[in-house]
This record gives C-alpha cells, structure tokens and sequence, in this order.
C-alpha cells in the first residue's frame, strides 16, 4: 500500500478563495482524522470520520470549514472563504480503530498559504 | 480533559548521550500512548507506542514508561545519533479514538 495519500502536496492561494484539499486512506482502515499543525497550536485535530460518518467536528474551527467523506476511499477539507490566518500544513491520518488503541497512519500534509 | 503536556520543548544533547522527553494527561481513562517522530518536512510517523496495561517497552535504543497513578510517560532515546534529530510528539488518546497530543520537544543531537 502506498500508505496516506495527500494532494495537493503545496497550495498558495488569494484570501477569500475556496480551497479544497484531498485524502485517500490506507485500503481498509475505517477510521479518518483531519490535523491542522501550525507552530502556534501544533497538531490540532479538526475533524474525526468513522465508518465515512462523521463524529467528531468539534475542532473545525469556523463554518468556513467543511469535511465530507463520500465513500471509504476519498476524503476532502474544504476551506471556504479562505483567510491568511489558515496557512498551516493540513494533515490526513487514517486508522484500523480497534477498541481505541491503533496507529494513526499521516499523510505527506498539505501546505497551505493564504497570501 | 484532552491535555497532554510535554516537557521540554527543546533539548540539545551529545551524540552518545541519552535523551528524555516527559508527558503529562489529563483524563484517568485514557489508555494508549504513542510516540511520534517527525523530521523537518515531513509527516509525523510512529516510533513506540505502550497500553495502559503495561508500565514500560523497549525497542533498540527507544523505551517507553508509563505510571498510571501520576498520569506519565516518558520516552527515553539511549546512544543518540545524528538522526534522532527531530521533533517528538507524545500523544495520549481520548474517548477511543481523539490522539491529543503534546507541544512536541526539538530534539538536536550535537556530533
């Protein structure tokens, strides 16, 4: 397996732009984070999906963010209107969540600047 | 509660030498933590993780502790290499699913 697939790998874009980034988990894993990992607040976890349902978005920080899962295989973040104060590097994890205790497998990350 | 605190934020050691990086939690129930290495640029990939039914574990020159009364852990890097050089994220999981983690510790080892 190729492991955790991010794209795009870097993103620079103009505020107020619609961002999306992409994730494609570990074949077979049934669980899927989104991180936000920034030097002021590291890794902050913004969105939990299991089964491709969410169940966990407390960490999404405004409405302008948004998270879908369509199937087991594809996972977007969207960013919408984007605002320089969400240039961070994005990560996507994903897990075989038995009882709690299992590797969160990291995508490569997408870095993302809002100029 | 979801915090983990790590201490310290940096550490410089000499090649050879032993490092050790401690981490605190908040809730009693949590049950798994791991240990996250990441290089500069890259993504954060596991090392060593423990259960929370076992006090320590060792892998070549990585050990693990874990003292569930004080709500610790700690890792310990013996020999250190050039290569250890990195930032090491502890993370202690919630609710059976939510990694949090800590600060993260720079670690740089000096030749």
């Amino acid at each position: 397996d190729a492991g955790v697939i991010q794209s795009p790998r870097h993103e620079v874009t103009e505020m107020g732009q619609e961002v999306t980034l992409r994730c494609k988990p570990i074949s077979g894993h049934n669980s899927l984070f989104w991180y936000r990992q920034t030097m002021m607040r590291g890794l902050e976890l913004l969105i939990y999906f299991n089964n491709n349902v969410p169940i966990d978005d407390s960490g999404m920080p405004e409405d302008r963010f948004s998270a879908k899962m369509p199937n087991a295989s594809f996972s977007t973040l969207k960013i919408q209107p984007s605002e320089p104060r969400d240039s961070a590097v994005y990560f996507c994890a994903s897990s075989l969540q038995t009882g709690g205790m299992a590797e969160a497998f990291f995508g490569q990350g997408t870095r993302l600047t809002v100029v | 509660g979801e915090n983990v605190e790590q201490h310290p934020s940096t550490l410089s050691v000499q090649e050879g030498d032993s490092a050790v990086i401690k981490c605190t939690y908040s809730d009693s129930a949590s049950n798994y933590f791991p240990w996250y290495k990441q290089e500069l640029g890259k993504r954060p990939q596991l090392i060593i993780d423990i259960r929370s039914n076992v006090g320590e574990k060792k892998d070549q020159r990585i050990a693990v502790t874990l003292n569930k009364t004080a709500k610790h852990f700690s890792l310990h890097i013996t020999e250190t290499q050039p290569e250890d050089s990195a930032v090491y994220f502890c993370a202690a999981i919630y609710n059976d699913y939510k990694l949090s983690f800590g600060a993260g510790t720079t670690v740089t080892v000096r030749a």
